[in-house]
């Protein structure tokens, strides 16, 4: 069946990159995403990543996947306390099923 | 509509009543997608529409747990019986088929007294 998992917690400096990690299971997987929620606020989509590329860069977002491994990260540059939110890793099956692992809260220091 | 829309936003309810929640997806959307967060929790997928197929079912936690889809557009969660352990927040999304990204709804609070 299909799992995705997160760490759960990450704290950083602002200024610092942050990088977020996820692991997921089904290797059918046709795209990878990376969703955004603010408090009090809805989820809204930050990134994706098709399964069949490597890397993709979006400003100051950086998305990895090793698709040997089922390792996805994500990597935010120069983060600001904006950037403060619970950030969810998703795998889309073949099925056009949407998993979403526990999310990674992310807190930045000033 | 403009967006995924839910209601009621929130919704209290006592032990063992039957609650209802609704979404609007984003007209034209085939695939409505239903979650649960609750507190300090992750996703939790409960069910899966797409089209005229049959649903995906296999994250609902209980046979309490119902949802339908009508005319390929309105969708209704229904609780039965509901417990305290129900008491999340609610989610709602919708994407075109195939489509990379799934709008959400801002959700149901619902808790369980």
């Amino acid at each position: 069946g299909e799992d995705v998992e997160q760490s759960l917690f990450l704290s950083v400096r602002e200024g610092d990159s942050s990088v977020i990690n996820c692991t997921y299971t089904d290797s059918s997987s046709t795209y990878l995403y990376w969703y955004k929620q603010e408090p009090g606020a809805g989820l809204q989509l930050l990134t994706y990543i098709f399964s069949n590329m490597d890397m993709k860069q979006d400003q100051r977002l950086t998305v990895l996947l090793n698709k040997k491994d089922k390792h996805l990260s994500l990597r935010i540059a120069d983060t600001q306390t904006g950037d403060s939110a619970i950030y969810f890793c998703a795998e889309r099956s073949r099925g056009g099923k949407l998993i979403f692992g526990q999310g990674t809260e992310l807190s930045v220091k000033p | 509509g403009a967006g995924v829309s839910q209601s009621p936003s929130n919704k209290v309810t006592e032990k063992g009543k039957d609650v209802e929640l609704r979404c609007d997806p984003i007209s034209g959307h085939t695939a409505l997608y239903w979650y649960r967060q609750s507190l300090g929790q992750g996703l939790e997928f409960l069910i899966y529409f797409q089209g005229n197929s049959a649903p995906d079912k296999s994250g609902l936690p209980s046979d309490r747990f119902s949802a339908e889809r009508t005319g390929g557009s309105v969708s209704t969660l229904t609780i039965q019986r509901t417990q305290q352990e129900d008491s999340a927040v609610y989610l709602c999304a919708s994407s075109f088929a195939g489509d990379t990204e799934a709008f959400f709804g801002q959700g149901t609070r619902l808790t369980v007294v």
